[in-house]
C-alpha cells in the first residue's frame, strides 16, 4: 500500500452482514501483506497476515485474499459486530531497504457497523 | 509477549520547545524500530527506520534535524520533536520488530502531541 494522505474511505454494515474491505498495493515485489486493525486513538492492532505464494488465508471470522495479478488484497470480515467499527489498513513490506523490509501501510478504511 | 510502550501517551507543549517520546520493547529485542506520523482521518506515514548503534535513515521529505531519533539500547528509541510548531501536532507511533526475525511489527499505542 501507497499512503497518499488521502482522507479515509468508509464502510457502513448492518450488524451480522459480512464485510469487505478493499486494498490496493503498487510495488510489484512485496510478498509479504498484513491487515491492522486501528481503534480510535490506539496504535494498530494485527489482524491477518499472508504471503505472496498464497491466494488466501483464513483467521476466526477474518479472511484475506491475494491476487498478485492486479495487485490487490482484500479482508473479508463474517458476521460483522459492532466491536469490528474501527479504521482497517493494509499495509505491505518492501524489501531491499534493510534487514527484515520496511512497512508501508495503505489509505484505510473506516468500518462503521450498525446495530 | 512482544509489547510495545510508548510514553508518554498525550503530551502539550508550548511552540518552540521540544518533546521527547519513548518506543520501549518490554519483553523482547529490537535491533531495528519504526516511527510513523498519523494526521486525523489519515494513513500511517513512515518518518524513519531507527537502528540500534546506528544513525536513523529517515523517509524522503522528514527533516532529520527537526525530528531526532536515537536507538542507544536494544530495548528503546526515542524520538526528540525539535522546536516544535503547531503543524508537527499529530498522533506519533512506533513499531519494533524482535531482533533476528523479518516481516511482523508490533506496535506501540502511539503517543498524541498537541502543540499550542
Amino acid at each position: 500500500g501507497e499512503s497518499v494522505g488521502l482522507h479515509l474511505p468508509t464502510l457502513s454494515v448492518q450488524e451480522g452482514d459480512n464485510s469487505i474491505i478493499n486494498c490496493a498495493y503498487s510495488n510489484s515485489a512485496s510478498d509479504y501483506f498484513i491487515w491492522y486493525k486501528q481503534e480510535s486513538g490506539k496504535g494498530p492492532q494485527f489482524i491477518i497476515d499472508i504471503r505472496s505464494n498464497m491466494d488466501k488465508r483464513q483467521g476466526q471470522r477474518v479472511t484475506v485474499l491475494l491476487n498478485k495479478t492486479v495487485k490487490h488484497l482484500s479482508l473479508q470480515i463474517a458476521a460483522t459486530q459492532p466491536g469490528d467499527s474501527a479504521v482497517y489498513f493494509c499495509a505491505d513490506l518492501l524489501w531491499g531497504y534493510n534487514q527484515g523490509g520496511k512497512l508501508i501501510f495503505g489509505q484505510g478504511t473506516e468500518l462503521s457497523v450498525k446495530p | 509477549g512482544a509489547v510495545v510502550s510508548q510514553h508518554p501517551s498525550w503530551v502539550i507543549c508550548k511552540s518552540g520547545t521540544s518533546v521527547k517520546i519513548e518506543c520501549r520493547s518490554l519483553d523482547f529485542q529490537a535491533t531495528t524500530m519504526f516511527w510513523y506520523r498519523q494526521f486525523p482521518k489519515q494513513s500511517l506515514m513512515l518518518m524513519a527506520t531507527s537502528n540500534e548503534g546506528s544513525k536513523a535513515t529517515y523517509e524522503q521529505g522528514v527533516e532529520k534535524d527537526k525530528f531526532l531519533i536515537n536507538h542507544a539500547s536494544l530495548t528503546l528509541s526515542t524520538l526528540t520533536v525539535t522546536s516544535a510548531h503547531p503543524e508537527d501536532s499529530s498522533f506519533y507511533i512506533c513499531s519494533a520488530r524482535k531482533t533476528g526475525t523479518s516481516g511482523e511489527l508490533f506496535f506501540g499505542e502511539g503517543s498524541r502531541l498537541t502543540v499550542l
